[in-house]
C-alpha cells in the first residue's frame, strides 16, 4: 500500500499564477519531507524541505506547507514560470536511516 | 561539475540475459542508492550502500545484486531480468544516510527487456 500518495496525475497553470501540488502520507512516523523536480531524461533534482517539527518553509518562490494533523503537504509555486513544467515527487523519510519514500509524481505543466 | 552519471542511458537485454548497470559518482559522498521507477510509479529504493555496507530493503527481489568496489562506482546487476524488470533504474548518492541528507540522482537508465 502506498504510504505517500499524490492524486493529482497532472496540473496545468497559467504562467504568472500559482501552482498548488499537493502530497498526502499515512505513516505517522515520517520526520522529514522533500519535494522534488524532474525534467524529462533527468534524474530527479532536489527542490525544498520541511522537517516535522515545522509547518512551513519557503525558499524563493517556493513553500512547502505541512500538516501534520492531516497527514498533508502541499508545495506552492508563485509565481509559476514556463521553467516549470516538469514532472514534482513528493517524497518523506523517517527515522536514522533516512530512506526516501516517493509519491507517483505530478505532471505540471505551465503555459505561457 | 560534480556528479552522479548512469552509463547506458538506455539498456537492452534479453529474457533471462544477466545484465550490469553502472554508476559512478564524482561527489565523494559516502552513500550510493538504486532505486527501480516502473512507468506511472513512484521511484522504489531497492538498496542502498553505506560505506562498503550493503542495506537490502526487504522486498527487494534475490535476482537483483549490487557491488560497490569503491567509493566512485556502484553497480546493480540483474541476474536473470524478465519482462516484469523493465523499467527505469536511478541511482542517487547523499554524503550520509539520515534524515535530512539531499540525494542527488543521476539520469537513470532506461532498461528495455525483449
Amino acid at each position: 500500500d502506498q504510504q505517500v500518495k499524490q492524486n493529482s496525475p497532472s496540473l496545468s497553470v497559467q504562467e504568472g499564477r500559482i501552482s498548488i501540488l499537493n502530497c498526502d502520507y499515512t505513516n505517522s512516523m515520517f520526520d522529514y519531507f522533500l519535494w522534488y523536480k524532474k525534467y524529462p531524461a533527468e534524474g530527479p533534482t532536489f527542490l525544498i524541505s520541511i522537517s516535522s517539527i515545522k509547518d512551513k518553509n519557503e525558499d524563493g518562490r517556493f513553500t512547502v506547507f505541512l500538516n501534520k494533523s492531516a497527514k498533508h503537504l502541499s508545495l506552492h509555486i508563485v509565481p509559476s514560470q514556463p521553467g516549470d513544467s516538469a514532472v514534482y515527487f513528493c517524497a518523506a523519510s523517517e527515522g536514522s536511516q533516512g530512506n526516501l519514500i516517493f509519491g507517483k509524481g505530478t505532471k505540471l505543466s505551465v503555459k505561457p | 561539475d560534480a556528479m552522479v552519471i548512469q552509463n547506458p542511458r538506455y539498456q537492452v537485454t534479453q529474457f533471462g540475459k544477466p545484465v550490469t548497470l553502472s554508476c559512478s559518482q564524482t561527489l565523494n559522498h559516502n552513500v550510493m542508492y538504486w532505486y527501480q521507477q516502473k512507468s506511472s510509479q513512484a521511484p522504489k529504493l531497492l538498496f542502498h550502500y553505506y560505506d562498503k555496507d550493503f542495506n537490502n530493503e526487504a522486498d527487494t527481489p534475490d535476482n537483483f545484486q549490487s557491488r560497490r568496489p569503491n567509493t566512485s562506482f556502484c553497480f546493480l546487476d540483474i541476474r536473470s531480468p524478465g519482462l516484469g524488470d523493465a523499467a527505469m533504474y536511478l541511482c542517487a548518492t547523499s554524503r550520509a544516510p539520515g534524515v535530512g541528507e539531499t540525494q542527488y540522482f543521476g539520469p537513470g537508465t532506461r532498461l528495455l527487456v525483449l
